[in-house]
This record gives C-alpha cells, sequence and structure tokens, in this order.
C-alpha cells in the first residue's frame, strides 16, 4: 500500500511570493489533514477535510492560507502571501478513523 | 483547554537499555485517545502506539509500551531494548472526544541512543 505522497520536499522563497505544496493520501481515506510544524516544536493542525468539506480549519490563517480538495482525494494547501514566520514543515495526513493517522514526509519551507 | 505536555526535551540512553518518555494530559472529556509518534531526522511523523481512555490494558507494540496512568493523567512511553534506529523526536498527541480526528501534539522528546 502506498503511502501519504508530498511534494515538494523542499522549497525556499522570499517574503511576500506565493507558494503551493500538494498532498495525495492513502487511497480510499476520506479523511484529510495539513499540519504546521515550526522548529522545535509539535505539529498544529490547520485544516481537516472530510471527503471535499472543511470540517475543521479554526487555526488557519485564513488571510493568506488556503487549501482545496476538490474530488475528495488529493488537496492543495497555498501560502499567498508568505511571511517569515510561514518557514516550518508541512505535514499532510490521511485517515480512515479517529485513531490512526498516516503522516506523509512533509515539505520542509523556508520564507527568507 | 485540552494540553499535552512533554517536560524532557532531551534523554539519553545507553544501547540495549529501557527508557521511558513522560507525557501528561489535561483533558475534562471523558472520552480521549492517546498517542505516541517518532519523527526521525527525515521528517515523517510514523505512528508508534495508541491507548484510549476506556481501554483497561495498557498498550502494547512490540519494543513500545503505554503506561497509562488515568488518575494522573499520564501516558508515558516505555521503549525497551532501546537501538540506534531508536535515536529520534518523539512526541505525545491527545485527540478529544468519540468521533473527533483532531490531534493536540506535545513539544516533542529527542531521544539520542548511545552505542
Amino acid at each position: 500500500e502506498a503511502g501519504v505522497a508530498q511534494s515538494p520536499r523542499y522549497k525556499i522563497i522570499e517574503k511576500r511570493q506565493s507558494v503551493a505544496f500538494w498532498c495525495n493520501p492513502i487511497s480510499g481515506h476520506a479523511t484529510l489533514y495539513w499540519y504546521q510544524q515550526i522548529l522545535g516544536q509539535g505539529p498544529k493542525l490547520l485544516i481537516q477535510f472530510q471527503n471535499n468539506g472543511v470540517v475543521d480549519d479554526s487555526q488557519l490563517p485564513k488571510d493568506r492560507f488556503s487549501a482545496e480538495r476538490l474530488k475528495g482525494v488529493d488537496s492543495t494547501l497555498k501560502i499567498q502571501p508568505a511571511k517569515l514566520e510561514d518557514s516550518a514543515v508541512y505535514l499532510c495526513a490521511s485517515s480512515l478513523d479517529p485513531d490512526t493517522q498516516y503522516f506523509g514526509p512533509g515539505t520542509r519551507l523556508t520564507v527568507l | 483547554a485540552q494540553k499535552i505536555t512533554q517536560t524532557q526535551p532531551g534523554m539519553f540512553v545507553q544501547e540495549k537499555e529501557a527508557v521511558t518518555l513522560d507525557c501528561t494530559y489535561d483533558t475534562s472529556d471523558p472520552s480521549y485517545g492517546l498517542f505516541w509518534y517518532k519523527q526521525p531526522s527525515s521528517g515523517e511523523m510514523i505512528f508508534l502506539i495508541y491507548q484510549g481512555s476506556y481501554d483497561q490494558q495498557n498498550a502494547t507494540e512490540g519494543r513500545y509500551s503505554l503506561n497509562f496512568q488515568k488518575a494522573r493523567k499520564s501516558a508515558n512511553l516505555v521503549i525497551s531494548a532501546s537501538q540506534l534506529g531508536d535515536s529520534a523526536m518523539y512526541f505525545c498527541a491527545m485527540r478529544e472526544g468519540q468521533g473527533s480526528y483532531k490531534l493536540i501534539f506535545g513539544s516533542g522528546t529527542r531521544l539520542l541512543v548511545r552505542p
């Protein structure tokens, strides 16, 4: 069984630029999550999708972050415009049930 | 508000010995789940073990066991017979409520296994 795929693995941009991350969950997993992990901290949930609907986006900075999961499969997370404090690893995860979330390798974003 | 606390920023253990990583939590919900994840330097979060709040027995998965003390609100991870490949960051996390999928993570403990 293929795991959660993410791309790109690394991205370096300058502040005020825009960036997009892509995630393909494990086949059949209805729930998809985006987490932000700042260096030295644990991951923080940004947004959770159930199929193509948003379940929780309470910690998503909506003035600059957006995410979509149009066909209930893969998802895109966008930042526009990026700030220095957005430098972090962005982790995508998927699950079939509440007790197991499978994580992808993450995208390491550096904002200069 | 729910909270996860990991008080050990870093730990050392000798290869083949056991080590305990501490985790305490705070929640008012009687139904919750506790998780431990391993994050090697490659960055991927690897699921290790899960304990439900109503589970009577402590969870075990191979060399990993979860020492669940409900009254103390602690969920310590015990790794037996440490291996060099166990060197990584370890995160404790909690899911609150039945049917809730959201995980709240602690700040992590960096474990270094010495040969």
